[in-house]
């Protein structure tokens, strides 16, 4: 079965420092991964995927995201944070096994990481 | 603009009463879900939909309901069988085009049921 899980309850950052939110995943075939990023009793807005092609990925508000396919992992990256990027992030996979002919396959998300920027 | 609305925001309700969750989406989306999300543990699918009349049970689905007979449309009734049902819903949906493995979910802001 296709997973993904995050190590990590909570980030603290100070301001300005750059912040890792971890992602791992198990998947059968080519991983389709993603960030989400949830503010409080907000639903969740998407930052960024990565399909194929280049091992990183850049998104929105200044985030990117690295593919390991030897570590299997996608951490989510920002080189200096600010104060607003503190909420709840999720990394998520497409569970491609789910398909039955059908492009509708399942989003598996991870349990989620709360990013608390300091100033 | 297109997106997702949910409605109520907040919800409460009696236990025993079953409770029916609003989501309407004006993206010309194919596929609708619907996810519970608690603290500490994520989002866990409960139904979700590729095409009108037609649905699947995610990983939660016990206790809940859903229809789909729009497009726009995709309602999900908590039932008084829900043993747990006091949580955040969240509504989302996406394209079902041969390329839309790359798609994201599009979310509405939630429902938040209280059952007392």
């Amino acid at each position: 079965a296709q997973s993904v899980a995050q190590p990590e309850d909570q980030v603290n950052v100070a301001e300005g420092n750059p912040l890792t939110v971890k992602c791992t995943y198990s998947v059968s075939g080519n991983p389709y991964l993603f960030w989400y990023v949830q503010y409080p009793n907000r639903g969740l807005q998407f930052l960024l995927k990565y399909i194929t092609g280049d091992n990183l990925v850049k998104g929105s508000y200044g985030f990117e995201a690295e593919f390991n396919k030897s570590q299997t992992s996608f951490h989510l990256k920002k080189p200096s944070a600010l104060v607003s990027d503190s909420a709840l992030y999720f990394c998520a996979v497409r569970d491609m096994s789910s398909l039955e002919g059908s492009s509708a396959s399942k989003i598996i998300f991870g349990s989620g990481t709360r990013l608390s920027i300091r100033p | 603009d297109g997106g997702i609305t949910q409605s109520p925001k907040y919800l409460f309700r009696k236990e025993g009463q079953n409770v029916t969750l609003s989501c309407e989406q004006n993206l010309n989306h194919d596929a609708m879900y619907w996810y519970r999300q608690d603290p500490g543990q994520g989002l866990r699918l409960i139904y979700y939909s590729q095409i009108v009349n037609d649905f699947q049970k995610g990983d939660i689905a016990e206790g809940y309901s859903v229809s789909r007979e729009k497009k726009e449309s995709f309602p999900l009734t908590v039932t008084s069988a829900q043993k747990n049902p006091t949580a955040f819903y969240l509504c989302a949906s996406s394209p079902t085009t041969p390329s839309a493995h790359n798609s994201p979910l599009h979310f509405g802001n939630g429902t938040r049921l209280t059952v007392t």
